[in-house]
């Protein structure tokens, strides 16, 4: 079957722009992760969702950062506001079982 | 809050050597899950392997192999028989278990080891 997919795969924002990145996950899968990931380095926690209910915010950086999923399927994550600091990729990841997570492509985010 | 080593940057080996990374971890939980995930250039994450605390027993993928060392919260993967594509970056992560209590959260990342094979 289809794995988990991101879109766009590659972005680019002005500064103070507002930008969505949507994840798609594996059908069927209940938790679904964003993660950030700044050049060279590896991904960092921003939120995590089981269905419909996001259970875990703690990482996103700033009030700036929001996700949704609202039919516990296809979610977004959006920034408003963008700044130089949140070019990174925003990676996606989903499971069926917490121990398991299958990653998407990622989003490449620069901000201009 | 949990953090990940990963002591080495970059590493290179010939192809059919085997090669060992290092990791090393920090936590105070006694149930956690360790994965090695590998992400080739461009390309997306990947789990090569899987260990839970719980397990004494060191999980093999094929080539892949790890030593966990628990007391001494280690978590080196082993890649034997080094082939042109393994060239990737590799990289550790913790995840508290589902079951600990705490319920289900992210993993947490080492910065990586870019290894290299070379022909």
């Amino acid at each position: 079957g289809a794995g988990v997919s991101q879109s766009p795969r590659y972005k680019v924002a002005k500064r103070g722009q507002d930008v969505a990145l949507r994840c798609d996950p594996i059908s069927g899968h209940v938790s679904l992760f964003w993660y950030q990931q700044a050049l060279g380095q590896g991904p960092e926690f921003l939120t995590y969702f089981q269905n419909e209910a996001q259970l875990d915010k703690s990482g996103l950086p700033s009030d700036r950062f929001f996700a949704e999923r609202p039919e516990g399927s296809v979610s977004t994550l959006k920034i408003q506001r963008t700044q130089q600091e949140d070019s990174a990729v925003y990676l996606c990841a989903s499971s069926w079982r917490e121990n398991e997570q299958f990653f998407g492509p990622g989003t490449r985010l620069t901000v201009l | 809050a949990q953090t990940v080593t990963q002591s080495q940057p970059e590493m290179s080996v010939q192809e059919a050597e085997t090669v060992t990374l290092s990791c090393t971890y920090d936590t105070s939980e006694s149930n956690y899950y360790l994965f090695w995930y590998k992400q080739p250039p461009s390309r997306q994450m990947i789990l090569v392997i899987r260990q839970e605390a719980y397990k004494q027993q060191n999980a093999t993928e094929n080539r892949f192999s790890v030593n966990f060392q628990k007391a001494a919260k280690s978590f080196s993967l082993k890649i034997s028989d080094s082939q042109l594509g393994d060239t990737a970056m590799y990289f550790c992560a913790f995840m508290n278990s589902p079951y600990s209590g705490g319920g289900a959260d992210g993993l947490t990342f080492g910065k990586g080891t870019h290894l290299i094979i070379q022909p």
